[in-house]
């Protein structure tokens, strides 16, 4: 079993849709959560980052964490065309995120269509 | 700015040949990494490195090794490629003590091993 395991997809959705993207994870020892957008031949960038359970906004972006249920997601409201990408949800032990050695989900791909 | 850059975006050599990716990143950052992403299996640590000459492996180092002689650029060796080592590789760097989880990714070098 994966230590962190993501629904790869693809998911398709119209413009202005809600996604939810979900990872759940077998370790109870992680503590920090991520998540990462990558754009087709780029590398990964951070998305948002947060380390307690609850709900963390960004603009359109929601990450949510469920430490009790080893469960994170991220939501994406009014979703755009520009969001069409690789999500890898990403997370680490105390510690762990000081060196920067994180643990990555598979990657959903997401298509948002006009 | 901030940038890491990665010498070769696409790569083909054949079965038993030496390959060197080169990474360099101008962020003056303690932290460098080197991971490969694979369909179905998201990103994956090879090795990553605190420090200069210092090294530790990661989740799949079996078959790769790396050199770090100078803060700034972290190299990763394949000393007798195979094809199952046709992959992308993705080279990323954070600074040290920093909390957010957030790693800097190069675009990525795709290797074709024949």
């Amino acid at each position: 079993q994966k230590e962190v395991e993501q629904d790869p997809g693809p998911l398709s959705v119209p413009e202005g849709a809600i996604v939810s993207l979900n990872c759940t994870y077998s370790n109870s020892a992680f503590q920090y959560f991520m998540w990462y957008r990558q754009y087709s031949r780029k590398g990964p960038e951070l998305l948002m980052y947060t380390y307690s359970s609850g709900n963390k906004e960004d603009g359109r972006f929601t990450a949510q964490v469920d430490k009790s249920s080893k469960y994170i997601s991220l939501f994406i409201r009014d979703s755009q065309p520009s969001d069409s990408a690789t999500y890898l949800c990403a997370m680490s032990f105390p510690g762990g995120t000081s060196y920067g050695k994180l643990t990555f989900g598979q990657g959903t791909i997401l298509t948002v269509h006009p | 700015d901030v940038k890491v850059t990665q010498s070769s975006r696409y790569l083909v050599k054949r079965t038993g040949e030496k390959v060197f990716l080169e990474c360099v990143q101008d962020m003056d950052h303690e932290n460098m990494f080197w991971y490969r992403q694979d369909p179905g299996l998201g990103l994956r640590l090879i090795y990553f490195s605190y420090d200069v000459k210092m090294k530790e492996k990661g989740d799949i180092p079996e078959g790769y090794s790396v050199s770090r002689e100078k803060k700034e650029r972290f190299s990763l060796i394949l000393e007798s490629a195979s094809t199952n080592q046709t992959s992308m590789y993705l080279c990323a760097s954070s600074t040290a003590g920093a909390n957010t989880g957030e790693l800097f990714f190069g675009e990525g070098s795709r290797l074709t091993v024949l």
